[in-house]
């Protein structure tokens, strides 16, 4: 079964980075684009970019542009989102999720369980 | 930035209510819209797909219509397990914009 697992939570000071994964399995890992959402406590859903595991190209949006970076390992079927200069405005759930590459656009029909960031002095 | 605007912003019902959210695209999108549902701590599910497909697995009380700027969600008897909050998303355009949310609580 489709499954996208993402690393354990994290605390991190301001100013720090923090770096995500997320490891797909049941599915053809380059088939499919990988998106980064994220949701702040109490807050509704934000996306944040994306990458394309077969090119490795990434898109994000413009609020992170210089601040995020997403990459990926074929070898391992994982994609990273890692932010850096975090404040304590980047306190969030972040999440994964897929796209199919053949059918785009098209929603996000898989996500991942979500890692908490908490910014913190 | 293409502005998605969901109503009600919460709403309390009952066991077997018919149950309708709304979603408006601040521009055209065509069919190009998806409906989420968000329980507590738990990671969003796709619910429906192009406004009005049904995610396989999901119950036939879910619904979705619309095209263009306007868009519904219909739950035709509410369940217990459908108490949650419910996301509308874009995917004509980037970025990827999302609802506020809608959240529906039991009365």
């Amino acid at each position: 079964q489709v499954q996208l697992v993402q690393s354990g939570a994290e605390v991190k000071k301001p100013g720090a980075s923090v770096k995500v994964s997320c490891k797909a399995s049941g599915y053809t890992f380059s088939g499919y684009h990988v998106h980064w959402v994220r949701q702040a406590p109490g807050q509704g859903l934000e996306w944040m970019g994306w990458i394309n595991p077969k090119s490795g190209g990434a898109t994000y949006a413009q609020k992170f542009q210089g601040r995020v970076t997403m990459t990926r390992d074929t070898s391992i079927s994982t994609a990273y989102m890692e932010l850096s200069r975090l404040t304590s405005d980047d306190t969030a759930v972040y999440y994964c999720a897929r796209e199919d590459l053949v059918a785009v656009p098209a929603e996000f029909d898989y996500w991942g369980q979500g890692t908490l960031v908490t910014v913190s002095s | 930035d293409i502005q998605m605007t969901q109503s009600p912003s919460s709403l309390s019902a009952s066991v077997r209510d018919r149950v309708t959210i709304t979603c408006r695209a601040s521009q055209g999108i065509g069919i190009w819209l998806a409906w989420y549902q968000q329980k507590p701590e738990k990671a969003p599910k796709s619910l429906i797909y192009a406004a009005s497909t049904l995610q396989s697995g999901v119950p036939s009380r879910f619904s979705g219509s619309g095209s263009g700027t306007h868009f519904t969600l219909t739950i035709s008897s509410l369940q217990p397990e459908d108490f949650a909050t419910y996301y509308c998303q874009q995917y004509s355009s980037y970025p990827r914009t999302f609802g506020q949310g809608t959240k529906v609580e039991i009365k």
